[in-house]
């Protein structure tokens, strides 16, 4: 069965720094992509961050490029997210996510718990 | 940057309804879409991807279709379990989600 744990959340002052961590089992890790998508509270969904299966292709959204980082482990089966520089509008509930089709950036068939991020001072 | 437009943003609809909801791309994006539904405090389920192929276990009477840059999702009977936010993503360049549909109770 396949399994994407989150942690890693929690509140932060603005300015400040997290890292979250994505832990993956039931599937071969190393052979997927692997996508961060956020939503602000009462908010919709918004892509974050990819990352190749081998880990040396990434890709972020305007609104996070510079500040986050996207990372993963597939010796521990481990996704992560640096996120540093934190903003108000950073608050969000992280997911991460790995799509259906090996190889296809989207149509996300697993999905995270989800872990939430609170900025605020 | 591929924006991806969703209407409407609430419907209102009752059950049995035929619903439909309809995205747009402003570029194409070929068949890369994919449609979730989504509940408070819930993570998305997928419910369609490359914009056609029904997921394993999503019920029939979901279904999408178009290419290109118009895409849709129609319900065909509203049952009661699907009063939700749909969502519609491309995944052609990136991901790019769509700004959802709320479908409540009429």
């Amino acid at each position: 069965e396949v399994q994407l744990l989150e942690s890693g959340g929690g509140l932060v002052q603005p300015g400040g720094f997290l890292r979250l961590s994505c832990a993956a089992s039931g599937f071969t890790f190393s052979n997927y992509g692997m996508t961060w998508v956020r939503q602000a509270p009462g908010k919709g969904l918004e892509w974050v961050s990819i990352i190749s299966g081998s880990g040396d292709v990434t890709y972020y959204a305007d609104s996070v490029k510079g500040r986050f980082t996207i990372s993963r482990d597939n010796s521990k089966n481990t996704l992560y997210l640096q996120m540093n520089s934190l903003r108000a509008e950073d608050t969000a509930v992280y997911y991460c996510a790995t799509p259906k089709v090996m190889g296809a950036t989207g149509g996300f068939d697993y999905w995270g718990q989800g872990t939430l991020v609170t900025v605020s001072s | 940057d591929i924006q991806m437009t969703q209407s409407p943003s609430t419907l209102s609809a009752s059950v049995g309804d035929r619903v439909t909801i309809t995205c747009r791309a402003s570029q194409s994006i070929s068949s890369w879409l994919a449609w979730y539904q989504q509940k408070p405090g819930k993570a998305p389920k997928l419910l369609i991807y490359e914009a056609s192929s029904l997921e394993s276990g999503v019920p029939s009477r979901f279904s999408g279709s178009g290419s290109g840059t118009d895409f849709t999702l129609t319900i065909s009977s509203l049952q009661p379990d699907d009063f939700a936010t749909y969502y519609c993503q491309q995944y052609n360049s990136y991901s790019t989600f769509g700004q959802g549909t709320k479908v409540e109770v009429k």
